[in-house]
């Protein structure tokens, strides 16, 4: 079955950067886009930007342009999401999601189980 | 940027009908997807396309659009429906993603 699969928890004290890790199976790697989606405790889901496991091409939120980088390893099924220069307000769940269908509304399913990121001194 | 507004909560008895409605200007123009999400776990689509349910997903999970609002109908509310739900749409115009900013279903 179709399946994301996350990298584990994460602890960063401010400034530091975080690579969160999304591997995928049960499909053709290539053939999905991969979003990243990120909710802070007790709040609603933001989206981040979407990672193109079948190219480069990437598309980043704006409010993250400069500190995020999402990248991909064909060999290993794998897409990352690197957020740099932490602060605290960037505590939060991150998800990976892939799109359901190939098609101009994106919509998500499956999604990955999360990675808890704790960002404190 | 596009904005979608859900109302925080709403509550019903077991076996009524829930509505909860994501509010955007012109949104029955473009597609609306929902998801649920229960405490510890991450969300779960339920609805796609406005109307179309994943399989898998209950027929008791409905939904529809038009004009400005957009609504996601649970009927014969069970114990389980229990979660928070989610409105979300592509935003064309900015090539990006948009989260309603979610509604708290309670089961009475």
């Amino acid at each position: 079955q179709v399946q994301l699969v996350q990298s584990g928890a994460e602890l960063k004290k401010p400034g530091a950067s975080v690579k969160v890790s999304c591997k995928a199976s049960g499909y053709t790697f290539t053939n999905y886009y991969i979003h990243w989606v990120r909710q802070a405790p007790g709040q609603g889901l933001e989206w981040m930007g979407i990672s193109n496991p079948g190219g480069t091409s990437t598309t980043y939120a704006q409010k993250f342009q400069g500190r995020v980088t999402m990248t991909r390893d064909t060999f290993k099924n794998t897409v990352y999401m690197e957020l740099t220069s932490l602060r605290s307000e960037d505590t939060a769940i991150y998800y990976c999601a892939r799109v359901r269908v190939r098609g101009p509304k994106p919509h998500f399913d499956p999604w990955g189980q999360g990675t808890l990121v704790t960002v404190s001194s | 940027s596009y904005v979608l507004t859900q109302p925080p909560s709403v509550s019903v008895a077991p076996g009524e009908t829930a509505r909860i409605t994501c509010g955007g200007k012109n949104i029955g123009s473009t597609s609306v997807h929902w998801y649920q999400q229960k405490p510890g776990q991450a969300p779960m689509l339920v609805i796609y396309y406005d109307s179309d349910r994943p399989s898998g997903i209950p027929e008791r999970f409905s939904g529809s659009n038009s004009g400005n609002t957009a609504t996601l109908t649970i009927s014969r509310v069970e114990a389980e429906d229990e979660a928070d739900y989610y409105c979300q749409v592509w935003d064309t115009n900015r090539a990006s993603v948009v989260f309603g900013g979610g509604t708290k279903l309670t089961v009475l």
